[in-house]
């Protein structure tokens, strides 16, 4: 029972350039989110998904795109690369259930560098 | 614009002592406060939570007091071990949009020295 995985761990890229982070969980998880970590600002929500084939605007959208063809994956895509989205990226996922306030569990996270 | 504004930014204790982290948030919607814990190199870990209608809530070492009127809460670790060297976040959530949207603080790095 992995978790919630995420690959890659590290990757370096210039600007300009677009890469998709690839998140899976294996624990049949209705929602899913993707964060973004910086030095004193904490998580910050960049987008989420309630359920396969839905996704949804977070905190801080722009610059990024997100698809959930399947229930256990989400991918967040970088079209165009820039230094500002230099961060290290973190998916979790959780159950259903708005009233239960379902712990999210999260992922070992991407280290993104761009040059 | 921060809802949830933790402090201090980092906390040096000696082993066996008491750790504080603060944290305080200005939106009454808020329903549900946890504590999330991370190691380098690792994600976050729900630690322990609390919902607005209790004052405190204890597991182990782990406190949570939570003070409604004055809209703070705080996370105190007893007997404080190097193994409790991380960063805290405290967080903030309340129903949005079909999901429970989730505010963290800022984070606060702990090192307890031996």
């Amino acid at each position: 029972n992995a978790g919630v995985t995420q690959t890659p761990k590290f990757r370096v890229l210039k600007t300009g350039q677009s890469m998709t982070l690839l998140c899976a969980q294996d624990m049949n998880h209705e929602y899913m989110y993707w964060y973004r970590q910086d030095p004193g600002m904490g998580l910050r929500l960049i987008h989420y998904s309630v359920g396969e084939g839905t996704t949804a605007k977070g905190e801080v959208p722009d610059g990024y795109n997100v698809s959930r063809l399947k229930k256990q994956n989400f991918l967040l895509g970088l079209e165009s690369a820039a230094p500002s989205q230099t961060s290290v990226y973190f998916c979790a996922s959780s159950y259903f259930g708005t009233g239960n306030n379902q712990p999210q569990h999260f992922g070992d996270g991407t280290r993104l560098s761009i040059l | 614009q921060q809802q949830v504004k933790q402090s201090p930014q980092s906390l040096i204790v000696q082993k066996g002592g008491i750790s504080i982290i603060n944290c305080a948030y200005e939106n009454t919607a808020f329903d549900y406060f946890p504590w999330y814990q991370q190691f380098p190199g690792k994600g976050p870990a729900l630690l322990i939570a609390i919902r607005p209608d209790v004052s405190e809530k204890k597991e182990g070492r782990f406190t949570i007091s939570f003070n409604k009127s004055a809209k703070q809460f705080s996370l105190h670790i007893m007997d404080s071990q190097p193994g409790d060297s991380a960063t805290y976040f405290c967080a903030a959530s309340r129903p949005s949009g079909g999901y429970n949207k989730l505010i963290f603080g800022a984070g606060t790095r702990l090192a307890v020295h031996p």
